[in-house]
């Protein structure tokens, strides 16, 4: 199985801010990698896919970059409404496995 | 409007089965490769089992294989996962999304396996 890691587990930002989230697999997953945001008490929501495409109706202060192995997504300009959890996961192999998350706090 | 809606959870024994369901609207649902998403409150996500559009492959975490089936309905719009041999660590909220990089999401049905 891919094993995903991402750092740092948490951070603290104020708003304003640029934030980046690093992600890692263990191997060469070449773009296939998405990110997400989840909020307490809500389902997760798609941010981005194929490691840098925006996902319809996703604000542009999001991106992502990066192949095979590391990649990072980055919040431009942290906004109050950003603070929430995030993943990414790959879906290069079976099983298809997520990292343990990034928890953005004030 | 792409909507993705669970429903059947509730409370089982373990040892138990119980079949939650996806109701699929706003697309072609026979289009697309469909998932289920797990998550044990407060913890993180994991990938439980995935279906292709037509039904056929299916693909299992090792963690499930062989106590859970997951089908579809094409002609219903709907995703079914039964569950069966049902563990405590099986209790987790459940979630149905689209496609591999899962772009849409249900709110998620709640099961929970306790004595």
């Amino acid at each position: 199985d891919i094993q995903m890691t991402q750092s740092p587990s948490s951070l603290s930002a104020s708003v304003g801010d640029r934030v980046s989230i690093t992600c890692r697999a263990n191997q060469d997953i070449t773009n296939y990698l998405a990110w997400f945001q989840q909020k307490p008490g809500h389902a997760p929501k798609s941010l981005i896919y194929h490691a840098s495409t925006l996902q319809s109706g996703v604000p542009s202060k999001f991106s992502g970059s990066g192949s095979g192995t590391e990649f990072t997504l980055t919040i431009s300009s942290l906004q109050p409404e950003d603070f929430a959890t995030y993943y990414c996961q790959q879906y290069y192999s079976y099983p298809f496995t997520f990292g343990p998350g990034t928890k953005v706090d004030l | 409007e792409v909507q993705l809606l669970e429903s059947g959870g509730g409370l089982v024994q373990p040892g138990g089965s119980l079949r939650v369901s996806c109701a699929a609207s706003g697309f072609t649902f026979s289009n697309y490769g469909m998932h289920w998403v797990r998550q044990v409150p407060g913890k993180g996500l994991e990938w439980v089992s995935g279906i292709s559009g037509s039904g056929d492959p299916t693909y299992y975490a090792d963690s499930v294989k062989g106590r859970f089936i997951i089908s579809r309905d094409n002609s219903k719009n709907t995703m079914y996962l039964q569950m069966n041999s049902l563990r405590a660590e099986d209790t987790a909220l459940y979630y149905c999304a689209r496609r591999g990089f899962f772009e849409y999401w249900g709110q998620g049905t709640l099961v929970t396996v306790s004595s």
